[in-house]
């Protein structure tokens, strides 16, 4: 079950704030978070499990809300590096499964 | 510590032709991913192995197979190639994060496969 991003695509001055969602119709083991910038491999972020909460990044973090099983990734005081297309991968259970969105382009400006 | 190393980086194919990609993942990682990128749809779950054995499956049809060496070394197969097979495929060494359990992918730089 392929979890479901938005938005799909978001502009900012460097600065600015985003958020990007994910969530899934299925109960979740865990959620992670990469980041692909153009003609890159995806890296990643960081991850969430169930019952917890880890700040992967200085000013990115996330939260996991396992009542709606949805997650989102809090981009502050963006900078331009932080480019790149953002991409939640949830697992089911702990079985070596990883489903990614379809992903969120973010783009940064001067 | 060396990243995960697919090759080939490029290649062209035709139509009905078969292509093989290989990958080898980091050092003392025993789990290989396997995923294809296309515009506008993301990473798509295409297998994963674990010591030899094929754990888990995406949905793509049988064109698509794998297999995993005793050295944790992947290839990829895929036969009888079609137009939409083009797309940037990408393996994923991973670890278990201690502790938690949870699956942390290191992904190579992918094999972009154009099909004409």
């Amino acid at each position: 079950q392929q979890p479901v991003q938005s938005p799909q695509a978001v502009i900012l001055r460097e600065g600015e704030d985003a958020v990007i969602n994910c969530s899934s119709s299925k109960a979740l083991y865990s959620v992670h978070w990469y980041r692909q910038k153009h003609g890159e491999a995806p890296v990643f972020l960081m991850i969430l499990l169930k019952g917890g909460e880890q700040k992967g990044h200085e000013k990115i973090s996330a939260s996991f809300n396992e009542k709606k099983q949805q997650s989102s990734l809090y981009l502050t005081a963006s900078q331009l590096s932080y480019s790149g297309t953002y991409f939640c991968g949830t697992e089911m259970s702990s079985n070596y499964k990883l489903t990614f969105g379809k992903g969120t382009l973010l783009t940064v400006n001067p | 510590k060396a990243g995960v190393t697919q090759t080939p980086r490029y290649l062209i194919k035709t139509r009905g032709q078969q292509v093989t990609l290989s990958c080898s993942p980091i050092s003392g990682h025993r789990s290989v991913s396997w995923y294809q990128q296309t515009p506008g749809q993301g990473l798509q779950f295409l297998f994963e192995y674990f010591s030899e054995t094929q754990r888990n499956k995406g949905n793509f049809p049988g064109r698509f197979s794998g297999r995993q060496f005793s050295n944790s070394r992947s290839e990829m197969n895929v036969s009888t190639l079609e137009l939409g097979d083009s797309a940037l495929y990408l393996c994923a060494s991973s670890f278990r994060l201690g502790g938690s359990g949870a699956n942390v992918l290191t992904f190579g730089a992918g094999s972009r496969l154009t099909v004409l």
